[in-house]
C-alpha cells in the first residue's frame, strides 16, 4: 500500500478550460475528502464521500466544481470554465472511518490557471 | 461560524530549543482535533485528541487538549532542523464530516 495517490502532480491551464484531477485513496479506506489549499492558508474543505455517496459539500463550492467516486474507489474532481481564482493546491485525503478518523493526505495537484 | 485560530503564525528558533504551538477553536459540539506537519506537499498526521484522549506523546512531540478552555497545544522539545515545517491544527464539529483547519504555524529551526 503506497498511501493516497493523486494525479497529475501539476496542471497548468488557460482560463476557461476544464480540468479533471484523480485521487486513489488507501485501498481499505471508505472515506474520501477533497480539500483546497492556497499559499499561507490551511486546507479548506470541499467535499466528502463515504463509499460512492457524496455526503457533504462545502457551501463555498460553486457549481463549476463537481466530484465523483464511482464504485467507492478512486475519485475525480472536475473544474469547469476555470478562473484564475481556482489556482491552488487540491489535496485529497482518505480515512478508514469506523471510529478511526485520521486523515491521510495525498501530495496534491497544483493547479495554475493563466 | 466555526473557526480555528493558530498562533503564532511563524516562529524561528535554534536547535535544541523547546517550542509551544497554540490552537484555539470555536466549533459547534466538538468531536475531535488533529495535528499535522506539512513540509512540502502532503500534511502528515501527528496526533488525534478527543474527549477520551486529551494528552498524547510521541518522542519529542506532545500535545494536550483543554476542552473547557477550547484550545490545544503542541510541544516540541529539543528541536532539530528536521522539525522545520508548517504545523496545522484541524477540528471536527459534531454533525459534520469535515475538518476545519487553521492557517498553520510556520516553524523554522536554525542549526
Amino acid at each position: 500500500d503506497t498511501g493516497v495517490s493523486q494525479d497529475p502532480r501539476h496542471k497548468i491551464t488557460k482560463r476557461g478550460q476544464n480540468v479533471t484531477f484523480r485521487c486513489d485513496p488507501i485501498s481499505e479506506h471508505n472515506r474520501l475528502y477533497w480539500y483546497r489549499q492556497t499559499l499561507g492558508q490551511g486546507p479548506e474543505f470541499l467535499t466528502y464521500f463515504q463509499n460512492e455517496a457524496q455526503l457533504e459539500k462545502s457551501r463555498l463550492l460553486s457549481d463549476r466544481f463537481s466530484a465523483e467516486r464511482p464504485k467507492g474507489s478512486f475519485s475525480t474532481l472536475e473544474i469547469q470554465r476555470t478562473e484564475q481564482g481556482d489556482s491552488a493546491m487540491y489535496l485529497c485525503a482518505s480515512s478508514l472511518g469506523q471510529g478511526d478518523e485520521k486523515l491521510f493526505f495525498g501530495s496534491g495537484t497544483q493547479l495554475s490557471v493563466l | 461560524e466555526d473557526k480555528v485560530v493558530q498562533s503564532p503564525l511563524s516562529l524561528v528558533v535554534h536547535e535544541g530549543d523547546t517550542v509551544t504551538l497554540n490552537c484555539s477553536y470555536e466549533v459547534t459540539n466538538f468531536r475531535s482535533l488533529l495535528w499535522y506537519k506539512q513540509e512540502k506537499k502532503a500534511p502528515t498526521f501527528l496526533f488525534m485528541l478527543t474527549s477520551s484522549g486529551i494528552e498524547k506523546k510521541s518522542g519529542r512531540l506532545s500535545s494536550i487538549l483543554d476542552k473547557k478552555e477550547l484550545f490545544s497545544i503542541l510541544n516540541i522539545t529539543a528541536t532539530q532542523t528536521g522539525d522545520s515545517a508548517v504545523y496545522l491544527c484541524a477540528v471536527a464539529p459534531a454533525g459534520t464530516y469535515k475538518y476545519i483547519f487553521g492557517t498553520g504555524t510556520r516553524l523554522k529551526v536554525l542549526a
